[in-house]
């Protein structure tokens, strides 16, 4: 069985441009998370989405979006990149099943990690 | 603000001996989870433990859930360097809005050879 992939994995924009992550996951998973990973903030809670639906949003401005698509593949994209952007940005996904064995264990890309110039 | 808190920050031990991590949180959780993290790449589940449970096994890690106190603990019985790595506690509060896990800040343990 296939892990989840994210691409790119490393990524430097400069402080203005966009970015779109892209995240693939396991077979059958239909929920899709997204946390960023900083050294001063540690892990965040980005957004959530199952079934193409966003069901949950961290506290991040709405220059961080993302969607998902039939298939379960997620995009996030960040508008108008900003210095304090750059961190490893990861993808996790899980079955989400209610009352299934391990319904709401994640499991992780190796993330993408983005550096803003 | 996040909900889980472990401590310690770092650890470093000598290979063969035990690690306990500790993790505290502040809401209500359905379960909690532990992570486990090498440099710079994604988390791995290690174990999850339900609210209604007190402590599972698995191999060499045990976890202690106590949640009145709001608290658990983590521990790596004989250790070895390839357990070398971040490991980080996850709660996901109760909603009926999807997932929502918050992870602590994390322990970095360095087992030495």
């Amino acid at each position: 069985k296939a892990g989840v992939t994210q691409t790119p994995r490393y990524l430097i924009k400069t402080r203005g441009q966009q970015v779109t992550l892209s995240c693939s996951p396991i077979s059958g998973h239909r929920s899709v998370s997204w946390y960023q990973q900083t050294p001063g903030q540690g892990l965040q809670f980005l957004f959530e989405y199952f079934s193409e639906t966003q069901r949950n949003k961290g506290n991040f401005p709405g220059r961080f979006s993302g969607r998902q698509f039939s298939n379960s593949r997620s995009e996030m994209n960040v508008s108008t990149l900003e210095l304090g952007d750059s961190a490893l940005y990861l993808c996790a996904s899980s079955p989400n099943l209610q009352g299934a064995e391990g319904a709401n264990v994640l499991t992780f890309g190796a993330g993408s990690r983005l550096t803003v110039l | 603000s996040q909900q889980g808190e472990e401590d310690p920050q770092a650890l470093s031990i000598q290979e063969g001996e035990n690690a306990t991590m500790n993790c505290s949180y502040k809401t209500s959780i359905n379960n909690l989870q532990w992570y486990r993290q090498n440099s710079g790449r994604g988390l791995v589940h290690l174990i999850l433990i339900r609210s209604n449970e007190r402590e599972k096994h698995s191999g060499r890690l045990r976890v202690t859930l106590d949640t009145s106190k709001k608290s658990s603990s983590l521990l790596i019985t004989a250790s070895r360097a390839a357990d070398t790595a971040s490991y980080f506690c996850a709660t996901d509060a109760l909603s009926n809005y999807g997932q929502n896990f918050v992870f602590g800040p994390g322990t970095r343990l360095s087992v030495l050879p």
